[in-house]
């Protein structure tokens, strides 16, 4: 079946604008993550979703990021007044209920200028 | 705080030189160790869970083992196409399946 899916592939957006990413997990799955990978560092989990509830947004930097996720399926993460901190390749993930392996989608790379 | 380190941060084998690659953790109640492996502009792709110590699982050229500290990926008589970064994450005491990453390790294997 099908993957973890985002889109847009790439974002290129002018420092102090807003983008949305979006995220389509593998049919099925509850558990949905959110993570950020910066140049030369590794992944760094940004929120996690079961259904619709996000129980954990611990990794949120700054109240500028922000995500949601209807009807147990999409999600979009949203970064209001974009930095050039901000960029970086931002990749979802889904399991099934948070058990077990996760699945990673291609990812958006997000280039603040 | 939970943690994960690997080791080397880079390694370069020639085709067919078998080596190990290292992540030690420090996660409390650990629910499993992961390994991924990461091509150049591509997300992880899942390669192996291990959930106690002493459990090993194979694929093709790849053996990845598991201790109460540590967890090991050998690659066995490696390709060209093994060329990539190997990411270990665990899942430990956010009872969330959150993983924390290490910071991975790129092999290049050159014919």
């Amino acid at each position: 079946g099908a993957g973890v899916s985002q889109s847009p592939s790439n974002k290129v957006t002018e420092k102090g604008k807003d983008v949305e990413l979006r995220c389509d997990p593998i049919s099925g799955h509850t558990a949905l993550y959110w993570y950020r990978q910066s140049l030369g560092q590794g992944l760094e989990f940004l929120i996690y979703f079961q259904g619709n509830s996000a129980p954990d947004k611990s990794g949120l930097p700054s109240d500028r990021f922000s995500a949601e996720r209807t009807g147990g399926s999409v999600s979009t993460l949203t970064i209001q007044r974009t930095q050039q901190e901000d960029s970086a390749v931002y990749l979802c993930a889904s399991s099934p209920q948070g058990l077990g392996e996760a699945f990673f989608g291609q990812g958006t790379r997000l280039t603040v200028v | 705080e939970d943690q994960v380190t690997q080791s080397p941060e880079a390694l370069r084998l020639q085709e067919g030189e078998s080596s190990s690659l290292n992540c030690s953790y420090t996660v409390s109640g650990l629910r499993g160790l992961f390994w991924y492996r990461q091509d150049p502009g591509k997300g992880p792709e899942f390669l192996f869970t291990l959930y106690s110590a002493g459990e090993e699982k194979e694929k093709e050229r790849l053996k990845a083992t598991l201790t109460k500290k540590e967890s090991f990926l050998h690659i066995t008589a490696p390709k060209p196409e093994d060329s990539a970064t190997y990411l270990c994450a665990a899942d430990g005491s956010s009872n969330t399946g959150k993983l924390i990453f290490g910071q991975g390790t790129t092999l290049q294997v050159k014919p």
